[in-house]
């Protein structure tokens, strides 16, 4: 099935400074990716999603890049602020009947250092 | 659109009680995902429907773990025996997946807070 790799577990940035996550997956038929944001005590939220026919997506401060060839995407948070600071969680489909299941890395704690 | 309602918000028990988690997924929504999460072992997924019909279980941990979704608007979870170590926040998520489309977005609900004593 699919392995998701999420690194770094735990990263800190100044205010106003980029901060930018990584996964990498297994499975070459894969199509689809979201980004979680999880603020302690709720519930995961999409911020941005990418389909494996772009190689990127942008969306205010937040943008998403895909690697095919390598297998790797990456969310990147520009001009990041307080409210930035959560747990964010990669996701990739799998192939044939795991393409209705998402499998999550195991996540990334932002903090945001004001 | 209310979103993904999920009863109870906490629950808390003692060992070896049943215990019976509810989800209502996104009307117009055909799957349904339930997750545990915890911080040894981030999310997890246990199972999830396509069309009221179980497509994968394999991410139940044992046999005291059964889930059951009677029509599109309704699935439960339920723990019989439970035991300390299923205490979890569990996630329910739905999605629509047409039969030629691509995967669409999970929304999850607010989850429910298990604590067994």
């Amino acid at each position: 099935g699919e392995n998701v790799e999420q690194h770094p577990s735990t990263l800190s940035v100044q205010e106003g400074d980029s901060a930018v996550i990584k996964c990498t997956y297994s499975d070459s038929a894969s199509n689809y990716f979201p980004w979680y944001k999880q603020e302690l005590g709720k519930r995961p939220q999409l911020i941005i999603d990418i389909r494996s026919n772009v190689g990127e997506k942008k969306d205010q401060r937040i943008a998403v890049t895909l690697n095919k060839t390598a297998k790797h995407f990456s969310l990147h948070i520009t001009e990041t602020q307080p409210e930035d600071s959560a747990v964010y969680f990669c996701a990739a489909t799998g192939s044939g009947a795991g393409s209705y299941q998402l499998t999550f890395g195991k996540g990334t704690k932002l903090s945001v250092i004001p | 659109d209310a979103g993904v309602i999920q009863s109870p918000r906490h629950e808390v028990t003692e060992m070896g009680q049943e215990v019976t988690l509810r989800c209502k997924p996104i009307s117009g929504h055909n799957s349904l995902f339930w997750y545990r999460q915890t911080m040894m072992r981030g999310l997890e997924l246990l199972i999830y429907f396509n069309n009221n019909v179980p497509i994968d279980d394999s991410g139940m941990p044992e046999d005291r773990f059964s889930a059951k979704m009677p029509n599109a608007s309704f699935s439960t979870l339920k723990i019989q025996p439970s035991e300390p170590r299923d205490s979890a926040v569990y996630f329910c998520a739905s999605s629509f997946k047409g039969f030629w489309g691509s995967q669409e977005t999970q929304y999850f609900g607010p989850g429910t807070r298990l604590l067994v004593l």
